[in-house]
């Protein structure tokens, strides 16, 4: 069974302050990793995307990726009260030929 | 008008009611999923299809249906619905031609209670 785990929550930051979001997987074949961002009763919508080992940024948002430990993390920096919603981490596997699996999600409440 | 589109956005319907949800799409797209959403329990896959002529059980096809019709229309059928079923609904789609880094795109969802 591949399993996505992330901390449920809820991760309360100041605004303008980073947060830290974090997501272990079970499989080490697993090949690409997404960030979703879910605001109550909406769709997911995608943030990131990352499959090499290390950083990426995009704008307030740094995904970064350590296969060898098996861990993905989303950055947001100088969080915004917008940014407040759950943020689902998934993983795919064999080249994106199987469906994503999604972590159950963190919750984020940015207070200002 | 929105790439992928579920209906009914809302639906309240009895124990033991066959039930349909659709989900159409205009991306473009081959791929199409299933995924149900309950409190506490994240993102759960329960049909997939990879091509119109392709259907795959996920991890809680019990109880559940799909159908193809095109590639652009993905149907959910709930046999004889039951008040676990009771749970918000989402169809997603993606693009093999693409690589894996573009994700799916998700419809707007279906609220969907069994009482």
């Amino acid at each position: 069974q591949k399993e996505v785990e992330q901390n449920s929550g809820p991760l309360s930051v100041p605004e303008g302050a980073i947060a830290s979001l974090n997501c272990t997987y079970s499989d080490r074949v697993s090949q690409s990793f997404f960030w979703y961002r879910q605001y109550s009763g909406k769709s997911p919508e995608l943030i990131m995307s990352i499959y090499s080992n290390g950083d990426k940024e995009d704008g307030r948002f740094t995904a970064q990726l350590n296969k060898a430990s098996q861990y993905v993390s989303l950055l947001i920096r100088d969080s915004q009260p917008s940014d407040s919603a759950t943020y689902l981490c998934a993983v795919t596997y064999t080249s994106g030929n199987t469906p994503l699996v999604f972590g159950k999600g963190t919750r984020l409440s940015v207070i200002a | 008008d929105a790439d992928v589109t579920q209906t009914p956005r809302n639906r309240i319907t009895k124990t033991g009611k066959r039930i349909m949800l659709e989900c159409s799409q205009t991306k473009g797209h081959d791929r199409m999923y299933w995924y149900r959403q309950d409190p506490g329990l994240g993102l759960r896959l329960i049909y997939y299809s990879f091509d119109v002529k392709d259907i795959n059980k996920g991890e809680i096809s019990d109880g559940y249906s799909v159908s193809r019709q095109a590639q652009a229309k993905f149907s959910l059928s709930l046999e004889s619905a039951i008040p676990n079923q009771t749970a918000l609904y989402f169809c997603a789609t993606s693009d093999s031609n693409r690589g894996p880094g573009y994700g799916y795109t998700f419809g707007s969802g279906t609220r969907l209670t069994v009482v």
